[in-house]
């Protein structure tokens, strides 16, 4: 079946432009979550959506980032006023229930913004 | 505080070699763990999970866990080249709240 799929692929962007970043979950899975990624680094937490729960916002570097998840399923992620900084890959995962508490995620292919 | 630390390397194994993995996690209540791997410029994928104390075999690959000392590894048996990749490690501390480490990167040399 379809997996996760991210939108743009790819997005150069302006010092002080404001960018969103597009995240299609797997049907059904309930939980979706936003991680960046700079070159060479490991994966940082950003945002997590559980269902109808209130979304876990911990790892929003700044008041300049938001999210939201649209009816439970797509996801969108806004960068206001972006900085150099904010160069990454950003990854979007959703997960799904094998059971015995277990969720397997899975992740998209992506967004790589680069802010010149 | 969600914490899950690895060793970055880089890990360097002749091939047909055992390449070790190694993670630790800072809850102790924390339930499933699981190893991703991530080629360069790719997303990572899922190689396996495990939940209960001991080892978890798939084929190559196995997944150790130890609750108490709050410590997970992976075993790469008759590492090839094409294991070259970054290996990240998953904790997935409640509620399907899911936090990886920052990755170790092994290289299989031939």
């Amino acid at each position: 079946g379809a997996g996760v799929s991210q939108s743009p692929s790819n997005k150069v962007t302006e010092k002080g432009k404001d960018v969103e970043l597009r995240c299609d979950p797997i049907s059904g899975h309930t939980a979706l979550y936003w991680y960046r990624q700079s070159l060479g680094q490991g994966l940082e937490f950003l945002i997590y959506f559980q269902g109808n729960s209130a979304p876990d916002k911990s790892g929003l570097p700044s008041d300049r980032f938001s999210a939201e998840r649209t009816g439970g399923s797509v996801s969108t992620l806004t960068i206001q006023r972006t900085q150099q900084e904010d160069s990454a890959v950003y990854l979007c995962a959703s997960s799904s229930y094998y059971g015995q508490g277990i969720y397997e995620q899975y992740f998209g292919p992506g967004t790589r913004l680069t802010v010149t | 505080q969600k914490e899950v630390e690895q060793n970055s390397g880089p890990l360097s194994v002749p091939e047909g070699a055992i390449a070790s993995l190694n993670c630790t996690y800072s809850d102790r209540g924390s339930q499933s763990f699981f190893w991703y791997r991530q080629y360069s410029g790719k997303s990572p994928e899922l190689i396996m999970f495990i939940y209960s104390n001991g080892d978890k075999e798939d084929g190559r690959f196995t997944a150790q866990l130890n609750k108490a000392s709050q410590y997970v590894s992976l075993l790469i048996r008759d590492s090839q080249p094409s294991d070259s990749a970054t290996y990240l490690c998953a904790v997935n501390f409640n509620n399907n709240d899911m936090r990886f480490g920052a990755g170790t990167r092994l290289t299989v040399k031939p």
